[in-house]
């Protein structure tokens, strides 16, 4: 309903899986966002593209590993993820600059 | 570094009654300010923003916030809460030139009937 869509909604994993989630908006924004957001914690930012480039990665462990092919599709690959990295994560996409970003629904991910 | 503070975990208010959520903020250069909301099991709306201009803003459902630069604050408001105003509220902030917001840690705002 927001124009950002992410796939799947809901996730179960061992911590020895590998799993991909999935975000496509249809906004023709040029800037993509993944967010963390973990219970009595505020928002993460983890990384941010622009026009598919990495321009921020904000000490993200390398078990998570975000991929950008094109300005409408972002991916986060999980693999060997722990408990603790359980929590909802947003995709956001905005057009670069002033203007406001438009989140998706989220997934809900859980760490087994 | 851009940081933003809700004060408060939780506001409750009448139904009818005016409320306010409050937000201060810190950056080095000019602030531009958002204010979101998130239902249970949803990600977050837009609601407002401040960019320039008027230091009153407008934005969906009823909600207003106020820009003070001198107290650096940017507290959202409302007339007249309705029950389906509950929810999490976060404010944002983004520096000028940056990429990305920074969020508060939410506040949970409950109207009750």
């Amino acid at each position: 309903e927001t124009g950002v869509t992410q796939t799947p909604r809901h996730l179960v994993m061992g911590m020895t899986n590998k799993k991909s989630l999935k975000c496509e908006q249809h906004l023709g924004h040029n800037a993509m966002y993944w967010y963390k957001q973990s219970a009595k914690k505020p928002l993460e930012l983890m990384f941010v593209y622009n026009f598919k480039e990495q321009t921020e990665n904000n000490s993200v462990p390398s078990r998570f590993s975000p991929e950008c092919p094109n300005s409408s599709h972002l991916f986060l690959h999980l693999h060997t993820l722990q408990p603790e990295d359980s929590a909802l994560y947003l995709c956001a996409s905005s057009q670069r600059g002033l203007t406001e970003a438009f989140f998706g629904q989220g997934t809900r991910l859980t760490v087994v | 570094a851009q940081s933003v503070a809700q004060p408060e975990d939780q506001v409750n208010v009448a139904e009818g009654n005016p409320l306010t959520v409050k937000c201060t903020y810190s950056v080095s250069g000019n602030p531009y300010l958002f204010w979101y909301v998130q239902y249970p099991n949803r990600g977050l709306q837009f609601l407002l923003k401040y960019i320039t201009g008027d230091n009153l803003v407008k934005g969906s459902y009823g909600f207003e916030a106020e820009f003070n630069k001198s107290q650096t604050s940017f507290h959202l408001k409302k007339p007249s809460a309705l029950v389906s105003d509950s929810a999490l509220y976060f404010c944002a902030v983004r520096e000028g030139g940056a990429d990305g917001l920074t969020f508060g840690k939410g506040t949970h705002l409950i109207i009750q009937p």
